[in-house]
């Protein structure tokens, strides 16, 4: 079982508009990361927050851009939605960067 | 260029035998995380490492920092290992991954 939620689940959007991923960490979890994960093809690490703080980012343009609250959820927000985009994305969390992580069962979003 | 592959990228095996997937990486890092993805997505973290060697049932990970390599090691091999076996590092906050072993264990 995992202690990270993630919704929705699946989620279909149109090109231009915008979408709202979330996810929610077990208690204590005060970092949390994102990836983006193409089809066919290994995850990309989007960003990192750490105590509601972004401490860490891949090479995604500023359309990406996430949250992190005190009660250990985030979201994922993306502009602009392209085509490319349609991806599973995933989230995870762990205590203080020096624990395993603890991966979320991904929200698959398809841009039309 | 790839800061991490992975070998082989696809992998058959029957059921019983032992199965060894690779990792070499060309970044200095924080810890290396054998990673376990079945269809629909879910992935489970299996082994987070930083040095040596670590076991968890049928389930072996190596690290050697020097030659920076890592091993997955599944002894007596079973259907339900069937998945995708990521390779991911840690370099400080920002992360890499491996585009990952298909392996399928026939029965």
């Amino acid at each position: 079982e995992t202690g990270v939620t993630q919704s929705p689940t699946h989620l279909i959007k149109t090109r231009g508009q915008q979408v709202t991923l979330r996810c929610s960490s077990q208690s204590g979890h005060n970092t949390v990361s994102w990836y983006q994960q193409a089809l066919g093809q290994g995850p990309q690490f989007i960003f990192q927050y750490y105590r509601e703080e972004e401490n860490g980012r891949g090479n995604f343009p500023p359309r990406f851009s996430g949250l992190q609250f005190p009660n250990y959820s985030s979201e994922l927000n993306v502009n602009a939605l392209e085509l490319d985009d349609s991806a599973l994305y995933l989230c995870a969390s762990n205590r203080d960067s020096i624990y395993g992580y603890t991966f979320g069962s991904g929200t698959r979003l398809t841009v039309v | 260029k790839n800061e991490v592959e992975q070998s082989p990228q696809n992998l058959t095996a029957q059921e019983g035998e032992f199965i060894t997937i690779n990792c070499s990486y060309s970044v200095g890092i924080s810890a290396l995380h054998w990673l376990q993805q079945h269809p629909g997505g879910g992935i489970v973290s299996l082994f987070m490492l930083s040095s040596g060697k670590k076991k968890h049932g049928r389930l072996i990970a190596t690290i050697n920092i020097q030659e920076k390599h890592s091993s997955l090691h599944i002894t007596a091999s079973h259907p339900r290992d069937s998945a995708v076996y990521i390779c991911a590092l840690r370099t400080g906050n920002q992360f890499y991954f491996g585009t990952g072993t298909s392996l399928t264990v026939i029965p």
